[in-house]
């Protein structure tokens, strides 16, 4: 079946860098978009930026322009965020999820219909 | 603050018909389209509705979702106790060039 599985959590401390991966299975990776969305405790949704699958091209949240990079490794249909300078309000669940609807829109218009399992990062000295 | 407002909560009885509705502005639900999610406790998000009104295959017509002008609305007619959750506005943001999510609606089913 469609899906994407994400790794496990994370404990870093502050200053420090994590990288999530998202390995989608069960379609064409490469047909599809990858956004990025995290979730502090207790708190809403927030995007942090779309990859393409199938060229690489990128779009990042203007608040995380610097310290995020997304990647994907079309040979194992896997997507990464890594995320630099880690503070402590970048606790949160991150979640990857698949762009769909969109067209060509470059990320745009898509809605995210299949989700990872979401992975807790937590920063704390 | 998000960009798109929401009610923090909403309630209804079995049965009832509720709506939750998603304020923006003329650069995000003004000039692009609204999609939909459902949070259960503790888990990911599920999409919902897309481009404003669309069902994506295997989600109920219980659900339904309205645009007009820079508003959002989604209507949950024949509630039931499993609608129990958050729900969230989504739509991409021109001058921010990137996507944004309302804060968020908590849905009690009394």
């Amino acid at each position: 079946q469609v899906q994407l599985v994400q790794s496990g959590a994370e404990v870093k401390k502050p200053g420090a860098s994590v990288k999530v991966s998202c390995k989608a299975s069960g379609y064409t990776f490469t047909s599809y978009g990858i956004s990025w969305v995290r979730q502090a405790p207790g708190q809403g949704l927030e995007w942090m930026g779309w990859i393409s699958a199938y060229n690489g091209n990128t779009n990042y949240a203007q608040k995380l322009q610097g310290r995020v990079t997304m990647t994907t490794d079309t040979s194992t249909s896997t997507a990464y965020m890594e995320l630099r300078s880690l503070r402590s309000d970048d606790t949160a669940v991150y979640y990857c999820a698949r762009g769909n609807y969109g067209g060509n829109s470059e990320g745009r218009d898509d809605a995210f219909d299949i989700w990872g399992q979401g992975t807790m990062v937590t920063v704390s000295s | 603050q998000s960009v798109l407002t929401q009610p923090p909560s909403a309630s209804g009885t079995p049965g009832q018909r509720v709506t939750i509705s998603c304020s923006g502005s003329s650069s995000n639900i003004g000039s692009n389209t609204v999609n939909w999610y459902q949070q259960l406790p503790g888990t990911a998000p599920k999409l919902l509705i897309y481009s404003n009104n669309q069902r994506p295959s295997g989600v109920p017509d219980r659900f339904s979702g309205s645009k007009s002008g820079t508003s959002a609305s989604l209507a949950i007619s024949g509630l039931q106790s499993e609608d129990e959750a958050d729900y969230y506005c989504a739509a991409w943001d021109d001058s921010l060039n990137g996507g944004v999510f309302g804060g968020g609606t908590k849905l009690t089913v009394l």
